[in-house]
Formats: C-alpha cells, structure tokens, sequence
C-alpha cells in the first residue's frame, strides 16, 4: 500500500515554525520521502526529499525518524504565502490528500 | 519558452465527445505523468510514460489513452467524455537522477493544468 496519513489541516501563527507530519509506516528501504505543495488550484511545486537522514534547503528541512515510517516537514518561519495544501508521498507517482496548512496573521 | 506547458488551460465540451489534452516539456525528461484532481480532493494518477513509446497505467486509467511518439509530448485523450471526468488535469516530468548509492529520485514538475467541464 503507497499511502501516505496526514492530517487534513493544520493552522500555523505567521513567523512561527509549521510542523508538518506525515506517517508513511509501509515505506521499503529504498523509497525516498518527497514533499510537494500546491497554493490555490496551482501545479503542485516540489519541496525537498530524504532517505534517511535529515534534509534542509532554503524552502524547508525535512525530519524522518529513524524507523523511517513517518516525517516531518518543518517550514521555519512560515509567512502567509506558505498558506497551501501539503503532500507527503514516498511512492513518487501516489498523492494523498495532504494537509491543508493555514497561517494566519 | 523552456519548462512545462499544457493546453488547453479551459475547456468545456458535451458528454460523448473527444477530446485531447496536450502537454509538452522542453527538458527531455525521460518520465512524464498525467494526474486529475477533483474539486477539493487530492491529485490521482490516470497514465505515466517512463519513456518514449513507454506507457503504463496508473490508479484510474479507465476512460483515458495516452500515447508517447516523442519524448516531449505526452497527450491524454478522453475517446468519449463522461461528466464524471470534469476535473482539473495536471501534467508533471521528471528525470530520475542520482541519490544515496544506487538509489534515484525524481523530483516531479508540473505543469499549470488544464481545467475540464463536461456538460
């Protein structure tokens, strides 16, 4: 089974840090964790990815547990433009239906 | 103009009709996918080609043909629409490039989508 579980909203204060999880408990040793977004009825954009070890870039780190069945996503200092619907998925073809994140002002 | 495009963007057609949706990428990425995502739910995926004349079906392929003659093409054609299937249709590519040892990933683009109603 590809799927992912992730809450279906989440509010986040603007400023504060959005953590974002994602349990992904059928993932096998060689699937990679990928994160998208998608603000309003846009294409999803790709965030980041890991294996194993923890990630970061300049739009987001990524945590994935040792066990690797669940992670992550951290937005440091979520703005108001981060407000979009979040996906995690490990099977790079199956999308769930993501967390809704809204930051509020 | 390099990247991702799709057209049309809009379309309204009538049950029972053709039609085709075309997505064109300028990065000679060797996978390309096609996914619907219906109002409020999350992205589906209908078709994928791994490569030139490489197709394989993905969660809901029922109803949909694609083909792949050149690598930076891939159309989805619906052979007689349904209302079932107004949706929005996103295209993406990628490329699978090197990870962890052996191990690829593939980072997905995706294209603005195309907006169907089926009256």
């Amino acid at each position: 089974d590809a799927k992912t579980t992730q809450p279906p909203s989440m509010d986040c204060a603007e400023g504060r840090a959005a953590n974002l999880p994602c349990n992904h408990s059928t993932i096998s040793g060689n699937e990679y964790v990928y994160w998208y977004r998608q603000i309003h009825s846009q294409g999803p954009q790709y965030i980041i990815h890991g294996l194993k070890n923890n990630e970061t870039n300049e739009m987001a780190s990524l945590i994935i547990t040792e066990d690797r069945k669940s992670s992550t996503l951290i937005l440091p200092h979520a703005t108001l433009r981060d407000t979009a619907v979040y996906y995690c998925i490990f099977n790079k073809f199956y999308f769930g239906s993501g967390t809704k994140l809204n930051v509020k002002p | 103009d390099a990247g991702i495009t799709q057209s049309p963007r809009y379309k309204i057609t009538e049950t029972g009709r053709q039609v085709t949706l075309m997505c064109h990428q300028t990065w000679s990425h060797s996978y390309m996918f096609w996914y619907r995502q219906d109002l409020g739910h999350g992205l589906r995926l209908i078709y994928y080609s791994a490569a030139a004349d490489i197709t394989d079906k993905g969660e809901v392929p029922d109803g949909y043909v694609v083909s792949r003659s050149k690598t930076e093409n891939f159309p989805l054609t619906l052979e007689s629409a349904t209302r079932s299937q107004t949706s929005v249709y996103f295209c993406a590519s990628s490329e699978s490039r090197g990870g962890v040892g052996r191990l690829s990933y593939n980072e997905q683009f995706f294209g603005p989508g195309t907006r169907l109603t089926v009256l």
